[in-house]
């Protein structure tokens, strides 16, 4: 149990151009979800905490008109990067938390953005 | 400011052997960590869990231990495989919280 998924797994778009990531908890139902950035041999970087039916919550320094994220259901979170650039390529991990499990998140198997 | 540190960006052990992973914080609210293990372009996986009301917690080969007093925790792997070969986070939470902060990372490496 306790599975989250991540579509796509990769993607490849031209400068400029939008690109949506899905969240989705898939035998769960999850309040909260999170989405992190994960740069070459770094730490993973919380961008954004997403509760279902409300706005996203933006950690200091991430823009929240560039990574446009909704919470529309209580199994899918979506991650929209917006006008992408290649500065914008990375791996995006989403969580979700299932409030049952001790404050544990479930990690989805991550998405790799390249931006030409 | 880094709340959550390790200090060892990668480790190299003999297979059989322990692997001792370190991780610092600074903030004493912090009252749950957790230590995740990650493949290269996969998600984090959930290994082992402590609540700051406790010294240890054992999981199989996996044990993890928390000073408090010194604001450290460790992961022990005994005995190391290869398999186990890969990055492991260290992480802290607040109380009532579902936040996690992430540490750098450690990068593991088990030779056969």
């Amino acid at each position: 149990g306790a599975v989250v998924s991540q579509h796509p797994s990769w993607v490849i778009c031209k400068s400029g151009t939008s690109v949506k990531i899905e969240c989705r908890s898939l035998d769960f139902q999850a309040t909260t979800m999170f989405w992190y950035r994960q740069f070459p041999k770094q730490s993973l970087m919380l961008m954004a905490t997403s509760n279902e039916g409300s706005k996203a919550t933006y950690e200091q320094g991430v823009e929240k008109d560039k990574f446009l994220i909704n919470h529309a259901s209580l199994t899918l979170s979506t991650l929209t990067v917006t006008s992408a650039h290649p500065e914008d390529s990375s791996f995006y991990i989403c969580s979700a938390e299932r409030g049952d499990t001790n404050n544990e998140q479930f990690f989805g198997p991550g998405t790799r953005l390249t931006v030409l | 400011d880094q709340q959550v540190k390790q200090n060892s960006p990668s480790l190299s052990v003999q297979e059989g052997r322990i692997s001792i992973l370190n991780c610092d914080y600074t903030n004493s609210m912090f009252d749950y960590f957790l230590w995740y293990k990650k493949y290269p372009a996969e998600g984090p996986t959930f290994l082992i869990s402590i609540s700051s009301i406790k010294d240890k917690n054992e999981d199989g080969r996996f044990t993890v231990f928390l000073n408090k007093s010194a604001k450290h925790l460790s992961l022990h792997i005994v005995p190391s495989q290869p398999g186990d070969s890969a990055v492991y986070f260290c992480a802290a939470i607040f109380s009532g919280t579902y936040k996690y902060i992430f540490g750098t990372g450690t990068r593991l490496k088990v030779l056969a």
